[in-house]
């Protein structure tokens, strides 16, 4: 059964440079999750979208930004990057509908190292 | 935490006993869930209880809720050292479009 996949799976950049993760849900999977986990941490929420429109938004930094477009593959604009912003984002799908809560199906994640 | 806490932070157990993890929360929830993770894979959905359930059973998991104090428990039962992971409980507040994690318990099954 085809899986949430997130790219890349590792990413190497510099401070102050900016990176783009994607995210392709399952098929027919209407919400779209965006998380962050450091190392020893719990996932923190950043932001979700339902058929397209932000839905519900988390403690995500003003430099970061994410969309899902028409083919409802989503992807997280990080700009400025951070030493802190070093983590593993996961990306996670559902097929719930607006505010039902169903399971979330989580990609393998993207480990971002920021030098 | 953006949600509450988990307890124990860690526990390990010998192979076959059985392990208890607690989790309190702090709004009104739609449901609460049942996450795994194996060290720096992705989450996997275990179970799922809703707000109006007070008890579920999957396999080997037992979850009980009590919504009056907030809280739940997720029990497995003759653990295998395959059970070795963190276990984390997330939330659906009513009326929001997102899961919220709590801090999660780190078990360890010792064969």
């Amino acid at each position: 059964a085809a899986g949430v996949i997130q790219s890349p799976r590792h990413l190497i950049k510099e401070k102050r440079e900016t990176a783009t993760l994607k995210c392709y849900p399952i098929p027919r999977h209407d919400t779209v999750y965006w998380y962050q986990q450091g190392p020893g941490q719990d996932p923190q929420f950043l932001i979700s979208f339902y058929e397209k429109m932000q839905s519900d938004k988390g403690s995500i930094p003003d430099r970061f930004s994410a969309q899902q477009f028409s083919d409802y593959h989503s992807e997280l604009n990080m700009s400025s990057l951070e030493l802190g912003d070093s983590a593993l984002y996961f990306c996670a799908s559902s097929a719930s509908g607006w505010g039902q809560g169903e399971k979330l199906f989580f990609g393998s994640g993207t480990q971002l190292s920021v030098l | 935490s953006q949600q509450g806490e988990e307890d124990p932070q860690a526990l390990s157990i010998q192979e076959g006993e059985n392990a208890t993890m607690n989790c309190s929360y702090k709004t009104s929830i739609n449901n609460l869930q049942w996450y795994r993770q194996n060290s720096g894979r992705g989450l996997v959905h275990l179970i799922l209880i809703r707000s109006n359930e007070r008890e579920k059973h999957s396999g080997r998991l037992r979850v009980t809720l009590d919504t009056s104090k907030k809280s739940s428990s997720l029990l497995i039962t003759a653990s295998r050292a395959a059970d070795t992971a963190s276990y984390f409980c997330a939330t659906f507040a009513q009326g929001a479009q997102k899961l919220v994690f709590g801090q999660g318990t780190r078990l360890t099954i010792n064969p």
